[in-house]
């Protein structure tokens, strides 16, 4: 299984919206809504902050959502804040689950 | 509050073996499959191994058959992972992660554990 794709690196200015693309295959991505994305801050272990393509697990901002279209899932975090610098993995489900490349969110 | 505590990392040889260890807290630790996630230095997530609740079923990624072995006891709350025949490929931070319920996901993870493989 290959890892999925994902941009190197995101930035915008606090309040600004941002929006992470990963891309896989009619075999991971395209074929289940098993999309999941997690949130990694330097040094932490990732933090699960969508499931099933768009829902939020209990007590994460309403300010991260997730959306699909074919082979290609999308993380849209709105309302950009320091906090929400860190790496992004989208993570998808095959029988096993493959991770994204990562990407680096910069708060500029 | 669910807890995931890894123990066991360190430093090895080439060739040597290490067994770390995740001790379960906050949740009914038989009621769910577990996940060994790695992560080399700079690099993005691998998933390594997972197992069933009871212990039955048991997953590995094609690079670490027959090296790793994933094993459970929920007797005391903890997941194991013994890793044999080490190669420097596996340097990396080992969590340890508890399957959603679909198990397409890991919504909880320890906080993870060194592994250097180094002459």
């Amino acid at each position: 299984q290959s890892a999925l794709t994902q941009p190197a690196s995101v930035s915008g200015s606090p309040g600004q919206s941002i929006t992470i693309s990963c891309t896989g295959t009619s075999s991971d991505v395209g074929a289940y809504n098993y999309v999941s994305w997690y949130r990694q801050h330097p040094g932490k272990a990732p933090k699960l902050m969508i499931y099933d393509v768009s829902n939020r697990p209990s007590g994460v901002s309403n300010r991260f959502s997730g959306s699909k279209s074919g082979n290609t899932a999308s993380l849209t975090i709105s309302g950009l804040q320091a906090e929400d610098e860190a790496d992004y993995y989208c993570g998808s489900y095959t029988s096993i689950v493959v991770f994204g490349t990562g990407t680096k969110v910069t708060v500029l | 509050e669910v807890q995931l505590v890894e123990s066991g990392g360190g430093l090895v040889q080439p060739g040597g073996s290490l067994r770390l260890s995740c001790a379960a807290s906050g949740f009914t630790f038989s009621n769910y499959w577990m996940s060994w996630v790695r992560q080399a230095p700079g690099k993005g997530l691998e998933w390594v191994a997972n197992i069933k609740q009871d212990g039955s079923e048991k997953y590995y990624v094609d690079s670490v058959k027959g090296r790793f072995t994933i094993s459970r006891d929920n007797a005391k709350n903890s997941l194991y992972l013994q890793m044999n025949s080490l190669r420097a490929e596996d340097t990396a931070v080992y969590y340890c992660a508890r399957d959603s319920v679909t198990g397409a996901n890991f919504d909880y993870w320890g906080q993870g554990t060194l592994v250097t493989v180094s002459s």
